[in-house]
């Protein structure tokens, strides 16, 4: 099918612990996103992507890794997950970097303890 | 450094109320300003971009207007339904190209 997927749903992690948040589109868009939404904020910028292997910082980087090595796919990595990470995570794409066009996957859950 | 703040965050009308959601933002200096639909569970869904130079944006039963000047944008929903309860957020981009974030407005309509 068609359209932008996350994986997994939920995910319960340990401090310290290494995790790999999967993105997969079908669309071929150059642009892909990762945000972080959290309660009382917004959707807040973490990694974006304007095509393969080309990658650049948002607004809250720290502690997180992404990588781009084909158009499709764009996992998120935490490094060493800490509490403060504990947040749901949305993946987007977008022919254009001003975001209008996006489509969104339906989030990851992701819980630190 | 832009902030976008929306009012009310949450807000619950009978069915078939006309509505307004207000989203504001600090600096006037957009590129666009869109807004977005969030179902619980489910990604954000795109309702309506509006260009800088625009002033407003009509889709079906939404009606958004831009006032760039006072760096205010409402959603005006007409004939609200059940179907229309969701999170709705607004985003700017800016010189940057990065979208700024409202943190939204939950709408519940009673049947």
């Amino acid at each position: 099918d068609a359209g932008i997927t996350q994986s997994p749903r939920y995910k319960i992690t340990e401090t310290g612990r290494q995790v790999t948040l999967m993105c997969h589109q079908t669309w071929s868009h150059s642009y892909m996103f990762w945000y972080r939404q959290d309660l009382g904020h917004g959707l807040r910028l973490i990694y974006y992507s304007a095509a393969a292997d080309i990658t650049d910082k948002g607004e809250v980087p720290d502690g997180y890794v992404v990588s781009r090595s084909k158009t499709e796919n764009f996992p998120l990595t935490l490094e060493s997950a800490t509490r403060s990470q504990t947040s749901v995570y949305f993946c987007a794409s977008s022919e254009a970097r001003l975001g209008y066009g996006y489509t969104f996957g339906s989030g990851t859950r992701l819980t630190v303890v | 450094k832009q902030e976008v703040t929306q009012i009310p965050a949450a807000l619950s009308v009978p069915e078939g109320e006309n509505l307004v959601l207000n989203c504001s933002f600090t600096d006037s200096a957009i590129y666009n300003l869109q807004w977005f639909r969030q179902d619980p569970g489910k990604g954000l869904t795109s309702l309506l971009l509006i260009q800088s130079s625009q002033r407003e944006q009509t889709s079906g039963r939404l009606n958004a207007s831009l006032d760039k000047s006072s760096g205010r944008s409402t959603l005006y929903i007409a004939a609200s339904q059940p179907g229309d309860s969701a999170t709705y957020l607004c985003a700017v981009s800016g010189s940057n190209y990065q979208l700024i974030w409202g943190a939204g407005t939950k709408l519940i309509i009673k049947p």
